[in-house]
């Protein structure tokens, strides 16, 4: 299994400003996933992120708007910028499962930044 | 395109009974993995089980089991002897066996599941 922390666990932003997400892993891995859980409702894939190239965006969202990084194996972060309200959401980000070089399917989540705009 | 449906938003079991939560999807593929995400108020998804189609047998984890019907393409979620921290939203989710650096895991809408004491 992979232990991923996540960086603000929750904050509150004021309307235009830009925030970045922190997630680390215990254990090098070759893809990490941004996800987007607005209230009360499903998880969204923001971006797929993979270290040494531009990640990979899914309809709807942006790198200017999401931009991400991925300096290592461990790392990456998601900024959230230029805020309005539609933006409050849980963000999370989560790595693949592997076995033995196997992808079993599974996904482990970090514990999610929790941001709300006014 | 894949599709995952959960028919159930919200669902009350009381404690030490029994629930099934339903989840229905749509795919053309005959490898797939299929799972039951758990998230509890303000705390980490973590999987529940996982069942890869190709096996007959249905997939158990202590007290949660599920149903999967292939053909019907029905993957239920089974609860059995209801605690008060399983209380937490459910979300069932599919994603192709052998698949390409694009494939994702797709997510219902979720199941909302409370217990009552």
């Amino acid at each position: 299994s992979a232990v991923i922390s996540q960086k603000p666990s929750r904050d509150i932003c004021q309307r235009g400003t830009s925030l970045t997400i922190q997630c680390q892993v215990d254990s090098q891995v070759t893809m990490m996933f941004w996800y987007r859980q607005q209230p009360g409702q499903s998880l969204t894939l923001i971006a797929t992120a993979n270290q040494g190239s531009e990640a990979t965006y899914e309809s709807g969202f942006v790198i200017d708007k999401f931009p991400i990084s991925r300096p290592n194996l461990t790392f990456s972060t998601l900024t959230v910028s230029n805020m309005s309200p539609e933006d409050s959401s849980i963000y999370l980000c989560s790595v693949e499962d592997y076995r033995d070089k196997f992808n079993t399917g599974e996904l482990f989540f970090g514990e999610g930044s929790r941001l709300t705009v006014l | 395109a894949q599709t995952v449906t959960q028919s159930q938003p919200e669902m009350s079991v009381q404690e030490a009974e029994t629930v099934t939560l339903s989840c229905t999807y749509d795919t053309s593929e005959s490898d797939y993995y299929l799972f039951w995400y758990k998230q509890p108020p303000s705390r980490q998804m973590i999987l529940v089980i996982r069942q890869e189609a190709y096996k007959q047998q249905n997939a158990t984890e202590n007290r949660f089991s599920v149903n999967f019907q292939k053909a019907a393409k029905s993957f239920s979620l089974k609860i059995s002897d209801s605690q008060l921290g399983d209380a937490a939203m459910y979300f069932c989710a599919f994603k192709r066996l052998k698949g390409n650096r694009d494939d994702k895991i797709i997510f219902g809408k979720g199941t909302r599941l409370h217990i009552l004491p």
